[in-house]
């Protein structure tokens, strides 16, 4: 087991330009999670998926943000139109519900830098 | 939705001094859990603790979910200590959507 994957780790961008990450979970994962941290911040919850079904998204996030997760493994993260306070790290998490049914331990990437100019 | 605050916001020790970071939820809490940002940005896992306590090493974790929140020891501390501490976790009703807090940013000196 390799963890949880994210790529590209890092991006540098023009602003209106599109950016797609990816995340690639821990395999036996059920759950997974997209963050947004910024400096000196807390990662802010962006979205969760369980399988392929997207169950929940920040009221944040807007409508040039858009994630899948086709086949319950992979996901993509994609930012359209690109603005410089999307410049961000963006954190991938997994997680197993059927592991130890009621707990929610998150594994986290080592995320994707967002740079946009 | 929920709230979750940290304290001290900032801290600097002596290498070897022990220190006690602080977790205050808005509202009742499941799935909480402690977490170690590195210099590098990664996050680790360090304590999933809704309730008790737990030790690992020099760290140890405390919550009492009754009043809503949740406390990590760090005794002996070292350099590589030095990072962010952050706490997280989700309400009953939501609880899979996990609300991290700002940080305690720790820095060890030798």
């Amino acid at each position: 087991d390799t963890g949880v994957s994210q790529d590209p780790r890092h991006k540098i961008t023009k602003r209106g330009q599109n950016v797609t990450f990816r995340c690639d979970p821990i395999s036996e994962h059920n759950r997974l999670y997209w963050y947004r941290q910024t400096l000196g911040q807390g990662p802010e919850f962006l979205t969760y998926f369980q399988n392929e079904a997207q169950l929940e998204k920040s009221r944040l996030l807007s409508d040039r943000f858009s994630a899948e997760r086709p086949k319950g493994s992979f996901s993509t993260l994609e930012i359209q139109r690109t603005e410089q306070g999307d410049s961000a790290m963006y954190l991938c998490a997994s997680s197993s519900s059927t592991s130890n049914p009621g707990a929610n331990v998150l594994t986290f990437g080592a995320g994707s830098r967002l740079t946009v100019l | 939705g929920i709230q979750v605050e940290q304290s001290p916001p900032d801290l600097i020790l002596q290498e070897g001094a022990n220190s006690t970071l602080r977790c205050n939820f808005s509202d009742s809490v499941n799935n909480l859990q402690w977490f170690h940002q590195n210099p590098w940005g990664q996050l680790i896992n360090l304590f999933y603790i809704p309730s008790g306590t737990k030790q690992n090493g020099r760290l140890s974790a405390t919550t009492v979910a009754t009043e809503r929140y949740s406390l990590l020891y760090i005794s002996s501390s070292q350099t590589t200590d030095s990072g962010v501490y952050f706490c997280a976790g989700g309400t009953y009703s939501s609880a899979s959507k996990i609300i991290f807090g700002s940080g305690t940013r720790l820095s060890i000196r030798p």
